[in-house]
């Protein structure tokens, strides 16, 4: 089956980038109708759905963090990689990578993701 | 504040049935399919329903999924204490253009 992990500095200070990296594996990023994506979720809070990326290359953004978040993928590594500018103590979160497959929404496969803290 | 609006908790005794609901608008569950989502805590979501009622392989039966207009709802039987977790509702907004989650229910099994 799909796996999803997620790498990615611990600590992060306020305002620098920070850059979350998912390397995908029995799965191919050019998989047709298939996406690949990051939830995150803060500590003892909910669910906040980020970005995804699709096989073509459309990509999708959450409202509250669009303008601060940059979603790429690279097919020769199996990797997608999403950056968030001007990092703040409020994005202190676990974050997901995503599997998202061809068909219907759903988000069927999970990393097991990594908590990032933003402190100074 | 989340897009999709679930109770914040719910309980019952093991062996009962509880229902979780999931409120939308015309804009997600209203046109698009509902999919739900286990955590226990310190783990990461897993998939329980997807299309609003369908269940991955390996998911029991006492597991269900129903919609109705702009509601969705996740239905449990013969609870155990393994079921102890937070469930999460989720789905795609057209007009954000985006996917969107309920703000977890926890399930408490007395």
């Amino acid at each position: 089956q799909i796996t999803l992990k997620e790498s990615a500095p611990t600590e992060v200070k306020p305002t620098q980038t920070l850059t979350l990296t998912c390397t995908v594996s029995r799965f191919s990023l050019w998989s047709r109708g298939e996406g690949v994506g990051w939830v995150r979720q803060p500590p003892g809070k909910a669910l906040e759905w980020l970005a995804i990326i699709y096989w073509s290359g459309d990509k999708y953004y959450g409202p509250s963090l669009e303008t601060r978040l940059s979603i790429t993928k690279d097919t020769s590594k199996n990797q997608v990689v999403l950056t968030i500018i001007n990092v703040d103590p409020e994005d202190t979160a676990t974050y997901y990578c995503i599997h998202r497959p061809s068909g219907f929404y759903s988000l069927d496969f999970w990393g097991q993701g990594i908590l990032v803290t933003v402190s100074s | 504040q989340s897009v999709l609006t679930q109770p914040p908790s719910v309980s019952a005794a093991p062996g009962q049935k509880v229902t979780i609901s999931c409120s939308g608008s015309s804009s997600n569950i209203g046109q698009s399919y509902v999919s739900w989502y286990q955590q226990v805590p310190g783990t990461a979501p897993r998939l329980l329903i997807y299309e609003n009622n369908r269940r991955p392989s390996g998911i029991p039966d006492r597991f269900s999924g129903s919609q109705s207009g702009t509601s969705a709802t996740l239905g449990i039987t013969g609870l155990q204490t393994a079921d102890e977790a937070d469930y999460y509702c989720g789905t795609w907004d057209s007009d954000l253009s985006a996917g969107v989650f309920g703000g977890g229910t926890k399930l408490t099994v007395l």
